[in-house]
């Protein structure tokens, strides 16, 4: 069973403000990624880290940061969150090596509205 | 560039019918994943079955079966017997040269 945690599930909050969506995994797992979803669309990827101090920017522009100062935690950041950035956000993992190369485990995902 | 085309984006099944969900790629990497991922309206991503590009049989798990023809470039997703917990948002996604790439996703809904 995969342990990749997201916090919080659900958050309203006002434009403006700043938010961190936080994202941990105790598999040990170099690889993780955040995905941005709207209800019923497909997932985009926005930023990635395949391992702590690395990061890179996925294929859909986003506003948000990433940080990968530990291996097991890969918090999100918005800095001035707007109604354009409601949406599901998805946290998912994967180790280098496999049993099945390349599967990623998911987190429940962060549903933010901005109001 | 790799690319997964799901043309299905809502599909009806009758419970204890078989459905079929369909997924198509294409990429130059000889050495690639495809899987299939389960949403439920709660949110998150349920793993449900994975075909490796040199795997001869086709995966099965339970009554998941993954309909994976090569020379067509395609990994139906086969559910036989569907229940209605099956309803749902299906994506079909693939790893090739170190990269995940998602379909659009198809939404299944089964009739009692």
């Amino acid at each position: 069973e995969a342990d990749i945690y997201q916090t919080p599930r659900y958050l309203v909050i006002g434009t403006g403000k700043k938010i961190t969506l936080e994202c941990s995994q105790t598999m040990g797992h170099d690889k993780m990624y955040w995905y941005q979803q709207d209800p019923g669309m497909e997932l985009h990827l926005i930023h990635y880290s395949y391992g702590v101090n690395s990061t890179e920017k996925g294929d859909l522009s986003s506003e948000s940061t990433v940080s990968r100062i530990r291996t097991e935690h890969f918090p999100l950041t918005l800095e001035s969150a707007r109604p354009s950035h409601t949406s599901q956000y998805l946290c998912a993992s994967s180790p280098r090596t496999g049993v099945i190369p390349g599967e990623l485990f998911f987190g429940e995902g962060s549903r933010l509205t901005v109001l | 560039a790799q690319k997964i085309t799901q043309t299905q984006p809502g599909m009806f099944v009758q419970e204890k019918e078989a459905v079929t969900l369909d997924c198509t790629y294409d990429t130059s990497d000889p050495s690639y994943g495809l899987f299939w991922y389960k949403q439920p309206s709660s949110g998150e991503m349920i793993f449900l079955i994975y075909q490796g590009s040199y795997d001869q049989q086709n995966a099965t798990e339970g009554r998941y079966s993954l309909n994976f023809q090569k020379a067509r470039k395609s990994a139906n997703l086969v559910i036989s017997a569907s229940q209605l917990g099956d309803s749902a948002m299906y994506f079909c996604a693939m790893t090739s040269y170190q990269k995940v790439t998602f379909g659009t996703g198809t939404k299944l809904q089964v009739i009692p």
